[in-house]
Protein backbone atom coordinates (compact mmCIF):
# COMPACT_ATOMS: atom_id res chain seq x y z
CA UNK A 1 0.00 0.00 0.00
CA UNK A 2 1.43 3.24 -1.36
CA UNK A 3 2.50 5.29 1.97
CA UNK A 4 4.00 8.64 2.99
CA UNK A 5 7.58 8.22 3.83
CA UNK A 6 9.77 10.93 6.63
CA UNK A 7 13.61 11.01 7.14
CA UNK A 8 14.55 10.86 9.43
CA UNK A 9 12.62 9.81 12.27
CA UNK A 10 14.52 11.37 15.15
CA UNK A 11 16.33 14.70 14.73
CA UNK A 12 18.59 16.33 17.43
CA UNK A 13 19.84 19.78 16.87
CA UNK A 14 21.42 22.93 18.74
CA UNK A 15 20.10 25.99 18.84
CA UNK A 16 20.41 28.38 16.00
CA UNK A 17 21.33 25.31 13.82
CA UNK A 18 19.29 24.61 10.17
CA UNK A 19 17.35 21.67 9.69
CA UNK A 20 15.55 20.02 6.73
CA UNK A 21 12.90 17.54 7.22
CA UNK A 22 12.60 15.20 4.43
CA UNK A 23 9.44 13.69 3.07
CA UNK A 24 8.14 11.58 0.35
CA UNK A 25 4.91 11.84 -0.83
CA UNK A 26 2.23 9.16 -2.00
CA UNK A 27 3.59 9.63 -6.21
CA UNK A 28 -0.22 10.33 -7.42
CA UNK A 29 -0.34 12.92 -4.69
CA UNK A 30 -0.55 16.30 -6.21
CA UNK A 31 -1.00 18.51 -2.78
CA UNK A 32 1.64 18.61 0.06
CA UNK A 33 1.13 19.53 3.37
CA UNK A 34 3.47 20.08 6.58
CA UNK A 35 1.99 19.89 10.36
CA UNK A 36 3.68 19.76 13.43
CA UNK A 37 2.49 18.62 17.16
CA UNK A 38 4.10 20.05 20.08
CA UNK A 39 4.08 17.10 23.20
CA UNK A 40 0.40 16.88 24.23
CA UNK A 41 -0.80 19.32 21.95
CA UNK A 42 -3.33 19.73 19.12
CA UNK A 43 -1.75 18.88 15.73
CA UNK A 44 -1.13 22.30 13.88
CA UNK A 45 -1.14 23.21 9.99
CA UNK A 46 1.88 24.64 9.07
CA UNK A 47 1.73 24.63 4.82
CA UNK A 48 0.09 23.35 2.17
CA UNK A 49 1.88 23.21 -1.12
CA UNK A 50 0.50 22.73 -4.61
CA UNK A 51 2.17 23.13 -8.38
CA UNK A 52 5.30 24.25 -7.04
CA UNK A 53 4.16 26.90 -4.88
CA UNK A 54 2.35 27.78 -1.53
CA UNK A 55 -0.94 28.01 -1.40
CA UNK A 56 -1.61 28.67 2.19
CA UNK A 57 0.47 28.87 5.24
CA UNK A 58 -0.19 29.67 9.06
CA UNK A 59 1.05 32.27 11.15
CA UNK A 60 3.17 29.96 12.68
CA UNK A 61 4.58 29.77 9.19
CA UNK A 62 7.66 32.53 9.61
CA UNK A 63 10.06 33.38 7.80
CA UNK A 64 12.20 30.97 9.47
CA UNK A 65 10.60 28.08 7.79
CA UNK A 66 10.85 26.93 3.63
CA UNK A 67 9.71 24.41 1.79
CA UNK A 68 10.87 23.14 -1.73
CA UNK A 69 10.00 20.11 -3.81
CA UNK A 70 13.39 19.98 -5.32
CA UNK A 71 12.49 17.34 -7.74
CA UNK A 72 9.54 14.80 -9.01
CA UNK A 73 9.68 12.74 -5.50
CA UNK A 74 10.69 14.88 -2.24
CA UNK A 75 9.15 17.79 -0.22
CA UNK A 76 11.06 19.00 2.49
CA UNK A 77 10.73 21.60 4.78
CA UNK A 78 13.69 24.01 5.87
CA UNK A 79 13.97 25.22 9.14
CA UNK A 80 17.27 27.99 8.91
CA UNK A 81 17.58 28.92 12.68
CA UNK A 82 16.27 26.26 15.09
CA UNK A 83 14.67 28.20 18.60
CA UNK A 84 13.63 25.50 21.57
CA UNK A 85 10.33 25.88 20.79
CA UNK A 86 10.50 24.27 17.14
CA UNK A 87 10.56 21.17 19.47
CA UNK A 88 8.14 18.64 17.89
CA UNK A 89 6.87 16.11 15.81
CA UNK A 90 6.58 17.27 12.30
CA UNK A 91 4.20 15.40 9.84
CA UNK A 92 3.80 15.50 6.35
CA UNK A 93 0.67 14.49 4.50
CA UNK A 94 -0.33 13.78 1.03
CA UNK A 95 -2.99 14.10 -1.29
CA UNK A 96 -4.86 13.75 -4.60
CA UNK A 97 -7.02 16.84 -5.01
CA UNK A 98 -7.82 19.93 -2.88
CA UNK A 99 -10.14 18.97 -0.06
CA UNK A 100 -9.76 15.14 -0.52
CA UNK A 101 -8.27 12.45 1.96
CA UNK A 102 -4.70 13.62 3.62
CA UNK A 103 -2.51 10.64 4.36
CA UNK A 104 0.33 11.25 7.13
CA UNK A 105 3.67 9.89 7.35
CA UNK A 106 4.92 8.40 10.12
CA UNK A 107 6.81 11.92 11.58
CA UNK A 108 10.13 13.73 12.55
CA UNK A 109 10.78 13.79 16.22
CA UNK A 110 12.51 17.34 16.52
CA UNK A 111 14.18 17.87 19.41
CA UNK A 112 16.02 21.70 19.83
CA UNK A 113 18.74 21.81 22.17
CA UNK B 1 -11.29 31.39 13.79
CA UNK B 2 -12.63 27.48 13.20
CA UNK B 3 -12.20 25.39 16.33
CA UNK B 4 -13.00 21.66 16.92
CA UNK B 5 -13.37 21.04 20.34
CA UNK B 6 -13.51 16.91 21.05
CA UNK B 7 -14.72 14.84 24.04
CA UNK B 8 -14.36 13.83 26.25
CA UNK B 9 -10.20 14.51 26.20
CA UNK B 10 -9.64 11.05 28.23
CA UNK B 11 -11.92 7.87 28.29
CA UNK B 12 -10.90 4.43 30.31
CA UNK B 13 -13.19 1.86 29.85
CA UNK B 14 -13.67 -1.77 30.17
CA UNK B 15 -13.59 -4.28 27.29
CA UNK B 16 -16.79 -4.77 25.90
CA UNK B 17 -18.64 -1.81 26.40
CA UNK B 18 -19.46 0.67 24.21
CA UNK B 19 -18.07 4.61 23.57
CA UNK B 20 -19.66 7.62 21.89
CA UNK B 21 -16.45 10.33 21.26
CA UNK B 22 -17.81 13.94 20.18
CA UNK B 23 -16.56 16.39 17.85
CA UNK B 24 -18.02 19.52 18.28
CA UNK B 25 -17.38 23.13 16.66
CA UNK B 26 -19.29 26.45 15.60
CA UNK B 27 -18.36 26.21 12.18
CA UNK B 28 -19.38 24.77 8.97
CA UNK B 29 -17.03 22.31 7.67
CA UNK B 30 -17.59 20.81 3.99
CA UNK B 31 -15.77 17.63 5.00
CA UNK B 32 -14.81 15.77 8.10
CA UNK B 33 -11.95 13.47 8.47
CA UNK B 34 -11.25 10.92 11.86
CA UNK B 35 -8.08 9.68 12.41
CA UNK B 36 -6.20 6.86 14.72
CA UNK B 37 -3.30 7.91 16.41
CA UNK B 38 -0.46 5.63 17.96
CA UNK B 39 1.96 7.03 20.17
CA UNK B 40 5.21 8.46 17.79
CA UNK B 41 3.35 8.01 14.65
CA UNK B 42 1.46 10.05 12.14
CA UNK B 43 -1.87 9.66 12.29
CA UNK B 44 -3.93 6.91 10.44
CA UNK B 45 -7.18 8.28 8.06
CA UNK B 46 -9.76 5.69 9.24
CA UNK B 47 -12.92 7.67 7.62
CA UNK B 48 -14.40 10.77 5.99
CA UNK B 49 -17.51 11.94 6.34
CA UNK B 50 -19.07 15.06 3.79
CA UNK B 51 -22.32 14.40 3.52
CA UNK B 52 -24.94 16.38 6.22
CA UNK B 53 -26.43 13.55 8.15
CA UNK B 54 -24.07 11.14 6.93
CA UNK B 55 -23.54 7.77 8.37
CA UNK B 56 -20.74 5.19 7.89
CA UNK B 57 -19.36 2.06 9.50
CA UNK B 58 -16.01 0.36 9.71
CA UNK B 59 -16.98 -2.68 11.75
CA UNK B 60 -17.53 -1.91 15.10
CA UNK B 61 -17.01 2.25 14.48
CA UNK B 62 -19.95 4.04 13.62
CA UNK B 63 -19.33 7.72 12.31
CA UNK B 64 -22.27 10.35 12.27
CA UNK B 65 -21.71 13.77 10.51
CA UNK B 66 -24.39 16.22 11.74
CA UNK B 67 -27.09 17.67 9.75
CA UNK B 68 -25.58 20.97 10.18
CA UNK B 69 -21.92 19.46 9.11
CA UNK B 70 -20.67 21.49 12.66
CA UNK B 71 -20.20 18.41 14.33
CA UNK B 72 -19.67 14.36 14.16
CA UNK B 73 -19.68 11.39 16.62
CA UNK B 74 -17.65 8.17 16.83
CA UNK B 75 -18.95 5.15 18.27
CA UNK B 76 -17.41 1.98 19.28
CA UNK B 77 -19.41 -1.29 19.98
CA UNK B 78 -17.75 -3.75 22.40
CA UNK B 79 -14.41 -1.63 22.80
CA UNK B 80 -11.62 -4.22 22.67
CA UNK B 81 -7.85 -3.39 24.11
CA UNK B 82 -7.03 -3.04 20.72
CA UNK B 83 -9.01 0.11 19.74
CA UNK B 84 -7.11 1.84 22.52
CA UNK B 85 -5.13 4.89 20.75
CA UNK B 86 -5.49 8.54 20.22
CA UNK B 87 -8.55 9.10 17.90
CA UNK B 88 -8.68 13.14 16.36
CA UNK B 89 -11.30 14.96 14.39
CA UNK B 90 -10.16 17.02 11.76
CA UNK B 91 -11.89 19.35 9.38
CA UNK B 92 -10.84 21.43 6.12
CA UNK B 93 -10.16 24.56 7.11
CA UNK B 94 -8.70 26.12 4.01
CA UNK B 95 -9.93 29.34 2.76
CA UNK B 96 -10.32 28.45 -0.36
CA UNK B 97 -10.71 25.07 -0.03
CA UNK B 98 -6.62 24.43 -0.09
CA UNK B 99 -7.09 21.16 1.93
CA UNK B 100 -5.92 22.63 5.22
CA UNK B 101 -7.30 20.67 7.91
CA UNK B 102 -8.20 21.93 11.72
CA UNK B 103 -7.79 19.45 14.25
CA UNK B 104 -9.44 18.79 16.91
CA UNK B 105 -7.03 17.98 20.40
CA UNK B 106 -7.95 14.12 20.57
CA UNK B 107 -9.73 11.77 22.42
CA UNK B 108 -7.00 8.96 24.56
CA UNK B 109 -9.09 6.00 24.82
CA UNK B 110 -7.89 3.05 26.98
CA UNK B 111 -9.79 -0.17 26.45
CA UNK B 112 -8.80 -2.38 29.83
CA UNK B 113 -9.15 -5.98 29.42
Amino acid sequence: EPEVTQTPSHQVTQMGQEVILRCVPISNHLYFYWYRQILGQKVEFLVSFYNNEISEKSEIFDDQFSVERPDGSNFTLKIRSTKLEDSAMYFCASSTAQGSEAFFGQGTRLTVV
Amino acid sequence: TQLLEQSPQFLSIQEGENLTVYCNSSSVFSSLQWYRQEPGEGPVLLVTVVTGGEVKKLKRLTFQFGDARKDSSLHITAAQPGDTGLYLCAGDGGSGNTGKLIFGQGTTLQVKP
